[in-house]
């Protein structure tokens, strides 16, 4: 079954960290580029993060940049997210999605089930 | 940063009607245009990418067009499991973005 499985959600305090993964299955995941894209309790989507298939090419969102890292280990079918600094705002659901790439256009045909990352004293 | 306007925010439509969302980019994204739809407690799903190609399993009914800043979304006789939220997004220019949302309710 084509699927993405994320963990490592889960209460944390404010500045602490928290590692996401989001682990593949059902395709070949070396060949694509992966995201993150997040969305608080009540509000719509936010994107975080993108990575290539190789992992030579990295994003991030303003909001994110310099306390969140990108990585994925093609050998273990994983992408992870670690988080750092963590604020009240990144109070979220964090979604992994697969990415195709035409051109300049990207789009995401496939999501995980989204891992709850909560950050409150 | 491009931000995406959706309007309206919510659009209250019976079945069997037809439903018209749009969306509205800062500044031209030319096709690189994505919907995706989202249901309580699910993930997004992809509906149409690159403005106005139907992703895959999508049934027929749902159709997009437009380009530059001017796209929409449109489903020709709403289903009941069609009431959902509905996101645009853009990959024209980092960083990526969504649009705010259309609720699509009864």
């Amino acid at each position: 079954e084509v699927q993405l499985v994320e963990s490592g959600g889960g209460l944390v305090q404010p500045g602490g960290s928290l590692r996401l993964s989001c682990a593949a299955s059902g395709f070949t995941f070396s060949i694509y580029g992966m995201t993150w894209v997040r969305q608080a309790p009540g509000k719509g989507l936010e994107w975080v993060s993108v990575i290539s298939d190789r992992g030579s090419i990295i994003y991030y969102a303003d909001s994110v940049k310099g306390r969140f890292t990108v990585s994925r280990d093609n050998s273990k079918n994983t992408l992870y997210l670690e988080m750092n600094s963590l604020r009240a705002e990144d109070t979220a659901v964090y979604y992994c999605a697969k990415y195709a790439l035409v051109g300049a256009a990207r789009w995401f045909d496939l999501w995980g089930q989204g891992t709850l990352v909560t950050v409150s004293s | 940063e491009i931000v995406m306007t959706q309007s309206p925010a919510t659009l209250s439509v019976s079945p069997g009607e037809r439903a018209t969302l749009s969306c509205r980019a800062s500044q031209s994204i030319s096709s690189n245009l994505a919907w995706y739809q989202q249901k309580p407690g699910q993930a997004p799903r992809l509906l149409i990418y690159g403005a106005s190609t139907r992703a895959t399993g999508i049934p027929a009914r749902f159709s997009g067009s437009g380009s530059g800043t001017e796209f929409t979304l449109t489903i020709s006789s709403l289903q009941s499991e069609d009431f959902a939220v509905y996101y645009c997004q853009q990959s024209s220019i980092w960083p990526l973005t969504f649009g705010g949302g259309t609720n699509v309710e009864i």
